[in-house]
């Protein structure tokens, strides 16, 4: 069965604080694919990324940052300098094998202060 | 492109009552999906469609029947609804193949079933 574990339920932080998101995963698929979004306030589901398994790499955008390790099977996200406007609902989100099989995890609030 | 529409945006119903949320879409895309969102939980697959004339269960189905007639329009079903049944929920679509892609999210509808 899958699972994905986001352990931070709320984070606070101030503005220009740097902030990292726990993303833990558990699949027996041997191809899967890794994902965050993001859920502002007004309450839409907006994508930020999409990794897949044969791809560790780290990604950057702009103060966005992901962390890929399958020796941890963790997907982190990092903001660099966090704003007012990160504040938010994050998701992170496991898909593999059959079109069924999607699992979203259940979220971190970030709160970012002025 | 008017992407991922939800009709309506907020339903209060009464315990018993039916009633069908609609979904609609766009852009050709061939994967559907409906969630639900409540406090806590994160987002949970209620049904999922691959295609026209198909569609499957996902994760919290009972309570709820879909039927995909048509690429563009993937309608969630309840026959005899619950107070459980009070939640957000989304529809996604996606151009591929849905658990290993990025889905795109219409607005949401809230509904309370008292």
């Amino acid at each position: 069965a899958q699972k994905v574990t986001q352990a931070q339920t709320e984070i606070s932080v101030v503005e220009k604080e740097d902030v990292t998101l726990d993303c833990v995963y558990e699949t027996r698929d041997t191809t899967y694919y890794l994902f965050w979004y993001k859920q502002p306030p007004s309450g839409e589901l907006v994508f930020l990324i999409r990794r897949n398994s044969f791809d560790e790499q780290n990604e950057i955008s702009g103060r966005y940052s992901w962390n890929f390790q399958k020796s941890t099977s963790s997907f982190n996200f990092t903001i660099t300098a966090s704003q007012v406007v990160d504040s938010a609902v994050y998701f992170c989100r496991l898909g593999g094998g059959s079109q069924g099989n999607l699992i979203f995890g259940k979220g971190t609030k970030l709160s970012v202060k002025p | 492109n008017a992407g991922v529409t939800q009709t309506p945006k907020f339903q209060v119903l009464k315990t018993g009552q039916s009633m069908t949320l609609q979904c609609a879409q766009d852009m050709n895309h061939e994967y559907m999906s409906w969630y639900r969102q409540d406090p806590g939980m994160g987002l949970r697959l209620i049904h999922y469609s691959v295609g026209a004339g198909i569609t499957d269960q996902g994760e919290v189905p009972n309570g709820y029947n879909v039927s995909r007639s048509t690429t563009e329009d993937f309608p969630l079903r309840l026959l005899s609804a619950a107070p459980s049944q009070t939640s957000v929920y989304f529809c996604a679509s996606s151009n591929l193949a849905g658990a290993h892609y990025e889905q795109y999210f219409g607005p949401g509808t809230r509904l309370t079933v008292t």
